[in-house]
């Protein structure tokens, strides 16, 4: 079984600065999708970003890009020019390609930024 | 947007009554998935449906059953609630065509009493 690990609960930005949130996760399988969720005070589960594990590029969603590292099992998540906005809890997820392309959640990382 | 709705938002029940949770979603998508989320867990999967009157389980399936009769609606019930089932649950669809990207529900806000 896949497991998905985040190890800061908390982390803190100044606005209009650069943060960077942890993913590890452990897998058996070489094919396989990532994914980074934003959960604002709303509760709705947002779509970051996703990376395909058989692409070397990593992907890229305006200010919000990701640093994969396939042979690490690492899949960090960079914010650029933090806005206020931008505060909530981030999750990673790890989709395997076995039957029912389930998601694999990590405990996430509660984001806070500062004016 | 993937149109997807839940029903109730918010329900209070007590332990030991049947408890039904509705999952719709408006464009057809062939899978659909139950998770719940509790403090310092993420999300996790309960149960999810490949298809009509097709269903599995996930991780925490125990004490939970669902129902697909139509594409449309996906069914969590809760035979008899327990206070350790007081969590938030999500619905979820996945998208074919791309990546298989899972879009989720609003959620549902359940207390067990």
């Amino acid at each position: 079984a896949q497991t998905v690990t985040q190890s800061q609960p908390e982390m803190s930005v100044q606005e209009a600065e650069t943060v960077t949130l942890s993913c590890t996760y452990d897998t058996s399988e070489s094919d396989y999708y990532l994914f980074w969720y934003k959960q604002p005070p709303s509760r709705q589960m947002i779509l970051v970003i996703r990376q395909e594990a058989y692409k070397q590029q990593n992907a890229t969603e305006n200010r919000f890009s990701v640093n994969f590292q396939k042979a690490a099992k690492s899949f960090s998540l960079k914010i650029s020019d933090s806005q206020l906005g931008d505060a909530a809890m981030y999750f990673c997820a790890y989709r395997s390609n076995n039957a029912g392309n389930m998601l694999t959640f990590g405990g996430g990382t509660r984001l806070m930024v500062k004016p | 947007d993937a149109g997807i709705t839940q029903s109730p938002r918010h329900k209070v029940t007590e332990t030991g009554t049947p408890v039904t949770l509705r999952c719709h979603q408006t464009e057809n998508h062939r899978y659909m998935y139950w998770y719940r989320q509790d403090p310092g867990h993420g999300l996790r999967l309960i149960h999810y449906s490949y298809g009509v009157k097709d269903t599995d389980k996930g991780e925490v399936s125990d004490g939970y059953s669902v129902s697909r009769s139509k594409t449309e609606d996906f069914l969590l019930t809760l035979e008899s609630a327990t206070s350790s089932q007081t969590s938030v649950y999500f619905c979820a669809i996945s998208l074919t065509g791309s990546q298989n990207t899972q879009y989720f529900g609003p959620g549902t806000r359940l207390t067990v009493l």
